[in-house]
């Protein structure tokens, strides 16, 4: 059985543009959420979604949103990058929104320039 | 003072040793995770703890919740367990958030 897949695997930007990021869940899972990891830094968590809503936010800017989709999968977006938003983006999907183990994706390695 | 404080940052050891790295909190948690990330980025779940001690392999996890400390502990260490070890809390309320340590640098030297 497939794991979380993230795509794309590694992304180059530059300051202003914009950035969709997605991620596949492991099937039968229903949460998904998303991190973001800066060099040299633990993961800080961003959002999670369950059954396509959010149930939790991170503390970070309205530049990021996400979504998630009738199959369970989910979209990161990023509106007009920042040099500090150059991170590793994972995703992690979970059976249900509580109490359950996480699983997570290889990550998407953003670089803004 | 962060939420979640590990212990060694880094720690480098020769094959064989017994290795024990240390995980601090200071809120309450439904659960801890620990984590292993090897150079790439990719995050493996080694163990989810709520109470007492697990055990996969090699690997030990134990957890204090009343004192509010977990270890992860490596048996008989070898080169492939070389990576970043992440400890992660999930707080007492509905969502996973999870709450991340800062990862100790395992380099383990043959």
């Amino acid at each position: 059985d497939a794991g979380v897949t993230q795509s794309p695997t590694h992304l180059i930007k530059t300051r202003g543009q914009h950035v969709t990021l997605r991620c596949s869940p492991i099937s039968g899972h229903k949460s998904v959420s998303w991190y973001q990891q800066v060099l040299g830094q633990g993961p800080q968590f961003i959002f999670q979604y369950y059954e396509k809503e959010e149930r939790g936010r991170g503390n970070f800017p309205d530049r990021f949103s996400a979504r998630q989709f009738p199959n369970y999968s989910s979209e990161l977006n990023v509106n007009a990058l920042l040099l500090g938003d150059s991170a590793l983006y994972l995703c992690a999907s979970s059976l249900g929104a509580g109490g359950y183990e996480q699983y997570f994706g290889p990550g998407t390695r953003l670089t803004v320039t | 003072k962060n939420e979640v404080e590990q212990s060694p940052q880094n720690l480098t050891a020769q094959e064989g040793e017994f290795i024990t790295i240390n995980c601090s909190y200071s809120v309450g948690i439904s659960a801890l995770h620990w984590l292993q990330q090897h150079p790439g980025g990719g995050i493996v779940s080694l163990f989810m703890l709520s109470s007492g001690k697990k055990k996969h392999g090699r690997l030990i996890a134990t957890i204090n919740i009343q004192e509010k400390h977990s270890s992860l502990h490596i048996t008989a260490s070898h080169p492939r367990d070389s990576a970043v070890y992440i400890c992660a809390v999930r707080p007492n309320f509905g969502n996973e958030k999870l709450t991340f340590g800062t990862g100790t640098r395992l380099t383990i030297i043959p």
